[in-house]
This record gives structure tokens, sequence and C-alpha cells, in this order.
């Protein structure tokens, strides 16, 4: 199952609001989760099952969709919030595939 | 502290062989499904190969199937990806990484990745 996210790279500011989408080849139901990554670091992860957010990740964030499309929307951007988001599923477990990454950088 | 500790990466030659670990502390290693996830320089996660607790069974990326293989050594509550035959392009930072457990699943524990450099 492909993963596709767009944009690939969104110029913003602190303070913005912020919606990254990610559309998937094949129905995978609710079976997403949503990743941010900070330069030089591991992932860390935000949602499951499309919009569960994990525990410690801010109410700022928020996720919604169902089937193919998805999207990610941060309210009232942070400066911690820089960085790459990745989509993945797991409706297919082999292999389990990500999006290609959007990355968040300074206007 | 609940954490992932890696090691084993470095520089090979192409056909060469290598042997991540990742550690686990704080929790057992042996109640989750475990993945490795890899990220080339500059690329976004492609995910390498993943380890059921239940079952122990085993899943490859095409890429590295028949060259890559996971092991789990629960008395020193650890995993480890045996790479061997790698090319220029395994060159990445690998992840260990834990998933949750539950009807859904995610990735809530990475370790910090370990560089491994394919060139001659």
């Amino acid at each position: 199952i492909r993963m596709t996210q767009s944009p690939s790279s969104l110029p913003t500011s602190i303070g913005d609001r912020v919606t990254i989408t990610c559309r998937a080849s094949d129905d995978i139901n609710s079976y997403l989760a949503w990743y941010h990554q900070a330069p030089g670091q591991a992932p860390k992860l935000l949602f499951i099952g499309v919009s569960s957010l994990q525990p410690g990740v801010p109410s700022r964030f928020r996720a919604a969709g169902h089937g193919t499309d998805f999207t990610l929307t941060i309210d009232d951007l942070h400066s911690e919030d820089f960085g790459t988001y990745f989509c993945q599923q797991y409706w297919s477990q082999s292999p389990i595939t990500f999006g290609q990454g959007t990355r968040l950088e300074v206007k | 502290e609940v954490q992932l500790a890696q090691s084993g990466g470095g520089l090979v030659r192409p056909g060469g062989s290598l042997r991540l670990s990742c550690v686990g502390s704080g929790f057992s290693l042996r109640s989750h499904n475990m993945v490795w996830v890899r990220q080339a320089p500059g690329m976004g996660l492609e995910w390498v190969a993943s380890n059921w607790c239940r079952g122990c069974s085993e899943y490859y990326a095409d890429s590295v199937r028949g060259r890559f293989s996971v092991s789990r050594d629960d008395a020193n509550n650890s995993m480890h990806l045996q790479m061997e035959g790698l090319r220029g392009e395994d060159t990445a930072v690998y992840f260990c990484a834990r998933d949750r457990g539950g009807s859904h699943q995610g990735f809530d524990l990475w370790g910090p990745g370990a560089l491994v450099t394919v060139s001659s």
C-alpha cells in the first residue's frame, strides 16, 4: 500500500495553523498512525487509529480521516513543532509503509 | 526509565556483514512486537523488518529479504538485526522500535538509531 503525503515541504510560521494530508493507495480503514521527527532525533508517535492522541502530545494536534484520505492539523504552531511528519499505514503488516514525509520549515 | 539502546553500527565494505543490537530497559521486549526501520541520508522512513513476539513470526521488506534476519535474546531483553551481503543502498540510520500493542499499532518507543555506512 503506497502512502502519499502532501505537501512535501511547507514554509510556515509560529502561530500558524498547518494541515498535512496523507493518501493511501488502497482502503486502510482507520489503520493509520502519525509521527513527528525533529532533526537528528528518532520519530515520536503522535496518533494511532487515525485520531487517537498519544500520551503527552499537545491538544493543538488533531487528526482525521478514514479509508484512503487523512489529515493532520496543528493549531497554533509552536517552535518545537518544526521538523518532519510521517504517516504510516498498518492495514498491511508486510510491508508496513510510511508516507514520504512533510517537512515543516521556517518561512 | 523505559528506553531502547542501540549498538553495532559502523562502516562496512559492500558485501560485508554487520550485526545491530537493540536492548530494552524498563520493560520486557518479549511482551511486544518489535520492528527495525531505517532512514537513508536525507530520506524518509523505510520499514525493514518485524519480529512478532507471539508465534515468533518475522516479516521482511523485499529489499532485505534473504540478506537480513531478526533474532531475539529474551535473557538479555534484546533484539538483533543480522545484515549480510550489504549494499550501498543499505546505508542508513537504523532504528529499532517497539509496537505499543493492542488493536491499533503504533511505534511508541524508539532507539536513538545506529548509522550503517556501506562503502569501499
